[in-house]
């Protein structure tokens, strides 16, 4: 099945820089790319996403790169505050069912 | 949460007793779907559903099984349950393939002693 690496696995930053986190996945097949932000207690919620007809989509502060060849994909948040902090997963999906998941970035914005 | 609601939302049990998990959706979206998440694994699907009565396998489905009589209840079920299923489940579910994104449900923290 699909393997999707993720790093860093923490990332701290200081608010309005920017921060980047990358993911790499195995199956060439794999054509959707959904990154989530999941905060202390909760569900994680779609942030942004990509499709592997697509190489860059941006919605305000955040971006999502995707480079096919070299099967990777970056999520890219720039101005970055307090809220941003969360635990951050990109995921890769060939099926649009079975979705394979990375381990996961906790970010942390310091004021 | 998107009107998902899982039941319950902490159980304690112990090595080999049976535990039921139940998600209930008001949203009226086709497809449900149970994960697992672990440190380290990110989430891990365990099993699907694209209908009532109509389920899949997910990536890791080994000691669990579900079942979806009716379009806002999907249940997942560890017959026996083990340490090794110690876990946070999420349910989530989708309108449509083609529209991909999946909401989450809060989750429920399975300890099994």
């Amino acid at each position: 099945g699909e393997n999707v690496e993720q790093h860093p696995s923490t990332l701290s930053v200081q608010e309005g820089d920017s921060a980047v986190i990358k993911c790499t996945y195995s199956d060439s097949a794999s054509n959707y790319f959904p990154w989530y932000k999941q905060e202390l207690g909760k569900g994680p919620q779609l942030i942004i996403d990509i499709r592997s007809n697509v190489g860059e989509k941006k919605d305000q502060r955040i971006a999502v790169t995707l480079n096919k060849t070299a099967k990777h994909f970056s999520l890219h948040i720039t101005e970055t505050q307090p809220e941003d902090s969360a635990v951050y997963f990109c995921a890769a999906s060939i099926d649009f069912n079975k979705f394979y998941f990375g381990s996961g970035t906790k970010l942390n914005v310091k004021p | 949460d998107a009107g998902i609601t899982q039941s319950p939302r902490h159980k304690v049990t112990e090595t080999g007793t049976p535990v039921t998990l139940r998600c209930h959706q008001t949203e009226n979206h086709r497809y449900m779907y149970w994960y697992r998440q672990d440190p380290g694994h990110g989430l891990r699907l365990i099993h699907y559903s694209y209908g009532v009565k109509d389920t899949d396998k997910g990536e890791v489905s080994d000691g669990y099984s579900v079942s979806r009589s009716k379009t806002e209840d999907f249940l997942l079920t560890l017959e026996s349950a083990t340490s090794s299923q110690t876990s946070v489940y999420f349910c989530a579910i989708s309108e449509s393939t083609a529209d991909n994104e999946q909401f989450f449900g809060p989750g429920t923290r399975l300890t099994v002693l």
